[in-house]
């Protein structure tokens, strides 16, 4: 069965403490991508990438960087956490199937951030 | 910029079939439109997916219409369980990897 397991589900950090999001798949994906959900405003991608050692930036990088050293890990790197960071972070991996985006995203049950 | 707009929410009752639309202007050509749903502290998992005309599974029904900018979602004899947040995914133009929800839409079925 499909698995993108996320290393935490519930974390508190305090302001200008480096936080790793971890998240792993199981299913040989090349895609993985790194979404913050808040009120309101839906999913929006921070950064997503296409294989190992590859990464690109999605709409709202800012203050966010990632890690992709293994194909099955996707880490989500926030060097010094804002107030502004609290949310819920999603991540998601996708087969590339006949190279058009027809595969499914995978997502994994999100990991609430709160930073004081 | 890859952009999706739908409805903010939606109410039904039980038994009757909703329709949900989003509109994406600036689809690219060879891109798919697909959609989820998704309930509180989850997340979103996939329905049905679609190129053009019409699609349908177990679950759902996607309309496509020949200029591709809009699809509407479409859940016959909605049921209590159906409610939940429902985005539409297109990527963006000039990077069709680059995978952009909209701000989704919350349907809420009463009994």
């Amino acid at each position: 069965d499909v698995k993108v397991t996320q290393s935490s589900r519930y974390l508190v950090k305090r302001t200008g403490e480096k936080v790793f999001l971890e998240c792993v798949q199981d299913m040989d994906h090349e895609n993985m991508f790194w979404y913050r959900q808040d009120p309101g405003l839906g999913l929006r991608l921070i950064y997503f990438s296409y294989d190992v050692k590859m990464k690109e930036k999605g709409d709202i990088p800012e203050g966010y960087s990632v890690s992709r050293e293994k194909k099955e890990r996707f880490s989500l790197i926030l060097e010094s956490a804002s107030t502004n960071q609290t949310s819920m972070y999603l991540c998601a991996s996708r087969l590339i199937v006949g190279g058009s985006n027809t595969g499914e995203l995978f997502f994994g049950e999100g990991s609430r951030l709160t930073v004081l | 910029l890859a952009k999706t707009t739908q409805p903010i929410s939606m109410d039904s009752y039980e038994g009757q079939e909703v329709n949900i639309t989003c509109s994406h202007n600036n689809i690219a050509t060879n891109d798919y439109i697909t959609w989820y749903q998704q309930f509180p502290s989850q997340g979103p998992r996939f329905i049905i997916q679609g190129y053009k005309t019409k699609v349908t599974n177990e679950v759902a029904s996607l309309f496509i219409p020949a200029d591709r900018k809009s699809s509407t979602l479409s859940l016959p004899r909605v049921s209590l369980s159906d409610t939940a947040v429902y985005y539409c995914l297109v990527g963006d133009p000039y990077n069709t990897d680059k995978l952009i929800f909209g701000t989704g839409t919350r349907l809420q079925v009463f009994p």
